[in-house]
């Protein structure tokens, strides 16, 4: 079985452009989870969606960020504008509540993408 | 604010050793914790959890001790393996929420 799949594994903008990542949970999974990493900040959730429907976007640093769902097997995060302080490892994270409906939060994570503002 | 700290940004360890990775939060309602292994350009994977109703989890090499009084849990790998260099990052959750908060990673290092 495929794990999570990200595109681009790398991206490489200057400010001002639109920047799109894309995401693939694992099937059957019913939470996606965008994540990003930087040095200074750790990993930090940036949004969850159920069931394709957005739970808690309270991670998300600004307007210029928006995530979509728009089905079950595909997710995606766009910056618009990009900005240098946005450049950082983006992460996606699917899990599944399971059948004892309690997923015990193993989430399993993407490669990542890591972008690069300049 | 920090709710989940990881005060040790890197550890380094002798093969065969014992590593030991701590981990401390401050909201109390935090009921269920995990540790991620991450290597680099991977995501990080599970590694092993702990509910608040437990005070020791074990899973082979790696055992998770929790202090609810402290706030505090630790990551015991035992024996060290150089295979065992990586970053680990502490998580906790609340009341089932599948709402991960992460710290932000010790980096450890097994020297052969």
């Amino acid at each position: 079985d495929a794990g999570v799949i990200q595109s681009p594994r790398h991206e490489v903008t200057e400010m001002g452009q639109e920047v799109t990542l894309r995401c693939k949970p694992i099937s059957g999974h019913d939470y996606l989870f965008w994540y990003r990493q930087t040095m200074m900040r750790g990993l930090e959730l940036l949004i969850y969606f159920n069931n394709n429907v957005p739970i808690d976007d309270s991670g998300m640093p600004e307007d210029r960020f928006s995530a979509k769902m728009p089905n079950a097997s595909f997710s995606t995060l766009k910056i618009q504008p990009s900005e240098p302080r946005d450049s950082a490892v983006y992460f996606c994270a699917s899990s599944s509540i399971g059948l004892a409906g309690f997923s015990y939060n193993e989430q399993f994570f993407g490669p990542g993408t890591r972008l690069t503002v300049l | 604010d920090q709710q989940v700290k990881q005060n040790s940004p890197s550890l380094s360890v002798q093969e065969g050793r014992i590593s030991i990775l701590n981990c401390d939060y401050t909201n109390s309602m935090f009921d269920y914790f995990l540790w991620y292994k991450k290597y680099p350009a991977e995501g990080p994977t599970f590694l092993i959890s702990i509910s608040s109703i437990k005070d020791k989890n074990e899973d082979g090499r790696f055992t998770v001790f929790l202090n609810k009084s402290a706030k505090h849990l630790s990551l015991h790998i035992v024996p060290s393996q150089p295979g065992d260099s990586a970053v680990y990052f502490c998580a906790a959750s609340q009341g089932g929420s599948e709402k991960l908060v992460f710290g932000k990673g010790t980096k450890l290092t097994v020297n052969p």
